[in-house]
């Protein structure tokens, strides 16, 4: 079974509607991240999340929100969804314990905003 | 502001050929990381880089990190086609945040 798990992943809806992303893992990890990526670009931090009391922004968090309901579980909200929003969403988690601290990502959620 | 960048951005070569990839950045860090990733799939992690100088090999492809040239290099010796892939630098941007910049990805095509 896979460690990081996302649901959906895939998604098409329409430009104002809300959706949630969520992701689960089974590593123990504390820290989990939210990414999303665009054609010919890197992966780029929506908000990450050092244990479930800690939220934080990243680059791009704009018209996102994200709830850490458990340690296991990081879900992320597009509130009003726009076309631009149209990308591959990926969720990651670390350990900060574990030496250099590698990010193990999810297998990611096509979105599609019409 | 951190930037990373790295080139080529695409990259086609023939097997048993070598190659690398080089990915700079644009302030101090001390950790760097190389994923790669498959046409619609994850990001698997290859190497993480924790140190000036540190050098790490796996199988045809070997990571090393220039902290004061701000550099890093993703070499392969005798390509194969299992190799093709996106392969992707991250660089950490706050120490102890654990903040990820990426590169922009080379996309590398290995034919027979």
């Amino acid at each position: 079974d896979a460690d990081v798990t996302q649901t959906p992943r895939n998604r098409i809806t329409k430009t104002g509607k809300r959706i949630m992303l969520e992701c689960s893992q089974t590593k123990g990890h504390d820290r989990m991240y939210w990414y999303r990526q665009d054609p010919g670009l890197g992966l780029r931090l929506i908000y990450y999340s050092f244990d479930v009391k800690d939220i934080n922004k990243g680059e791009i968090s704009d018209g996102y929100s994200v709830s850490r309901q458990a340690q296991a579980k990081f879900s992320l909200s597009l509130e009003s969804a726009i076309p631009n929003q149209t990308a591959l969403y990926f969720c990651a988690t670390s350990d900060k314990d574990r030496a250099g601290e590698t990010q193990y990502f999810g297998p990611g959620t096509r979105l599609l905003v019409l | 502001e951190l930037k990373v960048e790295q080139n080529p951005l695409f990259l086609s070569m023939q097997e048993g050929k070598n190659y690398t990839i080089y990915c700079n950045y644009s302030t101090t860090s001390d950790r760097l990381y190389w994923y790669r990733q498959d046409p619609g799939k994850s990001l698997e992690s290859l190497f993480v880089l924790l140190s000036n100088g540190a050098v790490k090999q796996e199988g045809r492809l070997m990571a090393s990190l220039d902290t004061k040239a701000r550099l890093s290099t993703l070499h392969i010796t005798a390509a194969v086609h299992d190799l093709s892939a996106t392969y992707f630098c991250a660089v950490v941007k706050e120490w102890g945040a654990q903040k990820l910049v990426f590169g922009q990805g080379t996309r590398l095509t290995i034919n027979p």
